[in-house]
């Protein structure tokens, strides 16, 4: 099916440890998203990327770095992971202009022990 | 600061009556605000777009209104259905920040029999 493709669905990690989160959306669209959702705290944008090439901090960057790795596909990893990254991490993609709504993955639950 | 902020508790209601959520902001000029769908354990999914200069939007059983001057967004869905029972969203773009959205929390709808 056509969308948005997140991967590993869940992961459990040890406090230190690193790991790379992949997205891969096959609409062709230009801009994609990293998110993380918490309760009560709703969706915070981490990183995000407009266009193939470029990469810019969201709301809550820090201990993330992202990589947009071809038009398809936009990673995000965690170096040195610590219990305040336990959360729902989501992928989207949309085109770019802002007119268009974003298309969700189905996200990566992660818990950082 | 820049708040949006949705009504935190669920809203019960009956089969077949309409059910109106609420989307608040302060301190964004936004160019167009959108309205998604999250079931739990899914990603969220786009429903509707409305532009800064769109009083109302309508999609088969969905109505969005927009008053930039109350600073306020509602979403109606009519005719409600067990099956409408979820947690809408709302999220907004600042003009010139192209398509980086900003979400609420969210409200949790529940529609009983």
């Amino acid at each position: 099916n056509a969308g948005v493709t997140q991967t590993p669905k869940f992961q459990v990690l040890k406090t230190g440890q690193s790991m790379t989160l992949q997205c891969a959306q096959d609409m062709n669209h230009n801009s994609m998203y990293w998110y993380r959702q918490d309760p009560g705290m709703g969706l915070r944008l981490i990183y995000y990327s407009a266009s193939e090439g470029t990469t810019d901090k969201g709301e809550v960057p820090n201990g993330y770095n992202v990589s947009r790795l071809n038009k398809r596909e936009f990673s995000l990893r965690l170096e040195s992971a610590a219990p305040s990254q336990t959360s729902v991490y989501f992928c989207a993609s949309s085109e770019w202009g802002g007119d268009y709504g974003y298309t969700f993955g189905s996200g990566t639950r992660l818990t950082v022990v | 600061s820049q708040k949006i902020e949705q009504n935190s508790e669920a809203l019960n209601i009956q089969e077949g009556k309409t059910a109106t959520l609420t989307c608040n902001y302060t301190n964004y000029s936004p160019a167009y605000l959108q309205w998604y769908r999250q079931d739990p354990g899914r990603g969220p999914v786009f429903l509707l777009l409305i532009r800064e200069n769109e009083k109302e939007k309508r999609k088969e059983r969905l109505k969005v209104t927009f008053d930039t001057t109350l600073k306020q967004s509602l979403f109606h869905i009519t005719a409600s259905q067990p099956a409408d029972s979820a947690t809408y969203l709302c999220a907004l773009a600042n003009t010139g920040t192209a398509s980086k959205l900003t979400f609420g929390t969210g409200t949790r709808l529940q529609v009983t029999l």
